[in-house]
């Protein structure tokens, strides 16, 4: 069983599109993010919720925006997509407000922008 | 500022040989927790070791080893008897809770290990 699935694994999509990707995890956790990993492997925190409330907004441009229909989904959507936009989006879940518990990944999702 | 520092861009030890990852953090809170993940190259993040900031040894998962130095504010891992499936980029991660701030888990910009036959 996958703890956490993200769907889908690749999306080649043409600039100006908007596009969806969904994070699902069956871990009853209360706390999901989503990172963006860069061509140079840099891992950035975008978003983080806890409960389906938004408690991490990094300086991410607005045509990102996460939806929580529950506290299982972690959706990202994003619009008028640029080529800047191209990356591995990792969604990632945990227990919420404790330390010492480590953060489970999706398998990531390559998005190309073209 | 950086939250987390991994120094080393790339590291290369020989098979069977033991190789530390350099990592040093950046907090002013007491409770803190220190991770490591693998990233070999299919893309999977991999969770390999935690180190809480209140830990008195340091953590120990089979061949993997966490120098935790808290005076110096470093969190090395360390990989004994090196694997060829050892190849992979190594990110090293913090999870604190800022007071009047909300938790956040970050990530150093990661080293990329390659273990040579």
């Amino acid at each position: 069983d996958t703890a956490v699935s993200q769907t889908p694994k690749y999306l080649v999509t043409q600039m100006g599109n908007d596009k969806s990707i969904k994070c699902e995890q069956n871990l009853g956790h209360d706390t999901m993010y989503w990172y963006k990993q860069d061509s140079k492997k840099f891992l950035k925190i975008m978003f983080s919720y806890n409960n389906k409330e938004l408690i991490i907004n990094e300086t991410v441009p607005n045509r990102f925006s996460p939806k929580s229909p529950d506290k299982a989904h972690l959706n990202l959507h994003i619009n008028s997509l640029e080529l800047g936009d191209s990356a591995v989006y990792f969604c990632a879940s945990s227990p919420s407000r404790l330390v010492n518990t480590e953060a489970f990944f999706g398998q990531g999702t390559r998005l190309t922008v073209v | 500022a950086q939250k987390i520092t991994q120094t080393q861009p790339g590291m290369f030890v020989q098979e069977k040989e033991a190789v530390t990852l350099d990592c040093t953090y950046d907090t002013s809170d007491p409770s803190y927790g220190l991770f490591w993940y693998k990233q070999p190259s299919s893309g999977e993040m991999i969770f390999l070791i935690y180190q809480g900031s209140y830990d008195q040894q340091n953590a120990t998962e089979g061949r993997y080893s966490l120098n935790f130095q808290k005076a110096r504010k470093s969190a090395n891992l360390v990989i004994s008897a090196s694997q060829l499936g050892d190849s992979a980029m190594y990110f090293c991660a913090m999870r604190e809770f800022p007071q009047g701030g909300s938790e956040k888990l970050v990530f150093g910009k990661g080293t990329k290990l390659t273990v040579n036959p």
